[in-house]
């Protein structure tokens, strides 16, 4: 079975830390993702990848960067945390053929003082 | 470019009634469609995807989804819930093409009452 890994369920930072958050796959997926969901805004790509040190920006990269230097592993930098930050974020993969469905992590929930 | 209509935010049923959740979608090339489920806190989990061929696809839980071309939907359908199948319901597209965006809608939460 797929399994994609969040290394923090709960996460707490200060308003201008820089914050990393790691996600790990164990199925040699080309492509991950990181989705982040707020209450009726559904899920919005943030940053995907179909490669190693390949990154494609997604609807809302501002105030984000990723790093991919292995295939399993994807992290998401938040430069300067800032309040509007605070939200549920989610790492995907899949491979990359075009009807792969994406596998999820459990997610990480983020809050930002 | 790419997009997907969940009009209803919350819909609540009652147990053993059948249900609806619509989904609508545009994009400019073929599409690979999805619906995903999300219980409280967990991530999603993919319910059923069509793919091509028939346009009637089916999960392993009694649910079904209709891919409709000429009215761009994706609805899914249960004709009668459990109170297990209280969750958020996620519709998503993907581009059959070389780019890999998959694109949510903003989800649909399923109420089922006793």
């Amino acid at each position: 079975d797929v399994k994609v890994t969040q290394s923090s369920r709960y996460l707490v930072k200060r308003t201008g830390e820089k914050v990393f958050l790691e996600c790990v796959q164990d199925m040699d997926h080309e492509n991950m993702f990181w989705y982040r969901q707020d209450p009726g805004l559904g899920l919005r790509l943030i940053y995907f990848s179909y490669d190693v040190k390949m990154k494609e920006k997604g609807d809302i990269p501002e105030g984000y960067s990723v790093s991919r230097e292995k295939k399993e592993r994807f992290s998401l930098i938040l430069e300067s945390a800032s309040t509007n930050q605070t939200s549920m974020y989610l790492c995907a993969s899949s491979f990359r053929i075009g009807g792969s469905p994406l596998h999820f992590g459990n997610g990480t929930r983020l809050t930002v003082t | 470019a790419q997009s997907v209509t969940q009009l209803d935010s919350q819909v609540p049923v009652f147990e053993e009634a059948p249900v609806e959740l619509r989904c609508n979608y545009s994009s400019s090339v073929s599409v690979y469609l999805f619906w995903y489920v999300q219980y409280p806190n967990q991530g999603l989990q993919l319910l059923l995807k069509y793919l091509s061929g028939s346009t009637l696809v089916e999960s392993i839980n009694g649910f079904e989804a209709e891919f409709n071309k000429s009215q761009t939907s994706f609805h899914l359908r249960k004709p009668s819930v459990h109170i297990s199948d209280t969750a958020e319901y996620f519709c998503a597209v993907r581009g059959s093409g070389g780019y890999q965006k998959v694109t949510f809608g903003t989800g649909t939460k399923l109420q089922v009452i006793p």
